[in-house]
């Protein structure tokens, strides 16, 4: 069983939707969660970071993580075609910088 | 500032054929790494790099070696290359590599445009 799961989707939603992803995990020792995005041929960048259990919001986006479920979720409200892009999750044990990422999730904003 | 850059963008090699990828940054970063990205296998850590002059294997090393030049430059080498080898090749870079359990502050890796390999 790979350490992070992703569906890596496509999700296609009218703009002004609310889009919700999410990943599960299965390594208990996981405290940092974040959040990527990643456009078209671009690097992935940081959206949102989360330390250990709990809801975290910027913006239009929401991260929630449920460690009791090994589940962490994003929300972005009001979607735009500008959000078109892939999300990647990725977890870390902490104390290094070692990253397990999940697949990533392509995210379509249709105007 | 540049961030994270990369060199080449693309690049077509036929199988046996060698190539190194360069990857600089300019923020001062101590930690660097070199990632791989296929489609449905999200990113991989192939090498990383704590400081200037250690090196550490990742996930999927094989085929592949890495040279820390200075705390700058951190490059990736393929010595014979394998149509497998094909795929999206990113460097990233942080301020360290490890920091104090139990903190809540961000360690964020910084990600260059990457480069597109393709074995023939």
């Amino acid at each position: 069983q790979k350490e992070v799961e992703q569906d890596p989707g496509p999700l296609s939603v009218p703009e002004g939707a609310i889009v919700s992803l999410n990943c599960t995990y299965s390594n208990s020792a996981f405290q940092y969660f974040m959040w990527y995005r990643q456009y078209s041929r671009k690097g992935p960048e940081l959206l949102m970071y989360t330390y250990s259990s709990g809801n975290k919001e910027d913006g239009r986006f929401t991260a929630q993580v449920d460690k009791s479920s090994k589940y962490i979720s994003l929300f972005i409200r009001d979607s735009q075609p500008s959000d078109s892009a892939t999300y990647l999750c990725a977890m870390s044990e902490g104390g290094n910088n070692r990253l397990a990422f999940g697949k990533g999730n392509q995210v379509v904003v249709i105007p | 500032n540049a961030g994270v850059t990369q060199t080449p963008k693309f690049q077509v090699l036929k199988t046996g054929q060698s190539m190194t990828l360069q990857c600089a940054q300019d923020m001062n970063h101590n930690s660097m790494y070199w990632y791989r990205q296929d489609p449905g296998m999200g990113l991989r850590l192939i090498y990383y790099s704590a400081s200037e002059g250690t090196t550490d294997k990742g996930e999927v090393p094989n085929g592949y070696n890495v040279s820390r030049l200075n705390k700058r430059e951190f490059s990736l080498r393929l010595e014979s290359a394998a149509p497998s080898q094909t795929s999206v090749y990113f460097c990233a870079s942080s301020e360290v590599l490890v920091y104090r359990v139990g903190t809540s502050a961000n360690n964020e890796q910084f990600f260059g445009p990457g480069t597109r390999l393709t074995v023939l």
